[in-house]
């Protein structure tokens, strides 16, 4: 069965430190991988996505990247946090040609 | 820009009671989905609605894809605690190997007991 690991579950950072999230999955090759940050209690909005190794989409400019060094494997990174960077960051996976993701259980990162 | 729009965005009902969501937009899906969140939590599939005017039923929570396929709606039925939580609907792209969802504003959904 396919599983999605996400970590770490919650992360406080200060301000200009840098960041990594790392989020794996299991049991399915060549995923479609997505990074979401969620504003509390509220939508999602799509930060990256990637159909493939080293291919990476950015939706939206912001202070963050991010890389996929393996086929299962998607990293969300910073150079340096910026208060606005804090929220709840979810990692996801889709099978190629269909639309149902899978979610990892987020990262609650504070910046402060 | 696709936006998804979900009314109302809090309700708070009693346990028994029906209840609606809706989810619209002014753009054209090719499959609209519906997840749940729990606090903390990432969101969990639900439902995926395809062809315009399908009606998919999961046990209390009938889903609706409209007609022109831009809109959808959750009703549930008889509503109890553990339906307690953030609904998220969601939209694929129209075009073909486009993957990416666009997700609505969310409903926040308390019940009573």
């Amino acid at each position: 069965s396919q599983t999605i690991h996400q970590w770490p579950a919650t992360l406080v950072q200060p301000v200009g430190s840098p960041l990594s999230l790392e989020c794996t999955v299991e049991g399915t090759s060549n995923p479609n991988l997505y990074w979401y940050r969620q504003a509390a209690g509220r939508g999602l909005q799509l930060l990256f996505y990637s159909v493939g190794i080293g291919q990476i989409s950015s939706e939206v400019p912001q202070n963050l990247s991010a890389s996929r060094p393996q086929d299962r494997q998607f990293i969300l990174s910073s150079k340096k946090l910026l208060l606005s960077d804090s929220g709840f960051y979810l990692c996801a996976w889709s099978v190629q040609g269909a639309s149902g993701y899978t979610f990892g259980s987020g990262t609650r990162l504070t910046v402060v | 820009t696709q936006l998804l729009e979900q009314s109302p965005q809090f309700l708070s009902i009693q346990e028994g009671e029906n209840l609606t969501v809706y989810c619209n937009s002014s753009s054209v899906f090719s499959s609209l989905q519906w997840y749940r969140q729990e606090p903390g939590e990432g969101p969990v599939l639900l439902v995926t609605v395809v062809t315009g005017g399908e009606v998919k039923k999961l046990k209390r929570l009938t889903f609706q894809f409209g007609d022109a396929r831009k809109d959808s709606s959750l009703h549930i039925t008889a509503a109890q605690p553990g339906d307690t939580g953030l609904y998220l609907c969601a939209g694929a792209g129209s075009n073909f190997g486009n993957e990416k969802l666009t997700f609505g504003t969310g409903t926040r959904l308390t019940i009573i007991p």
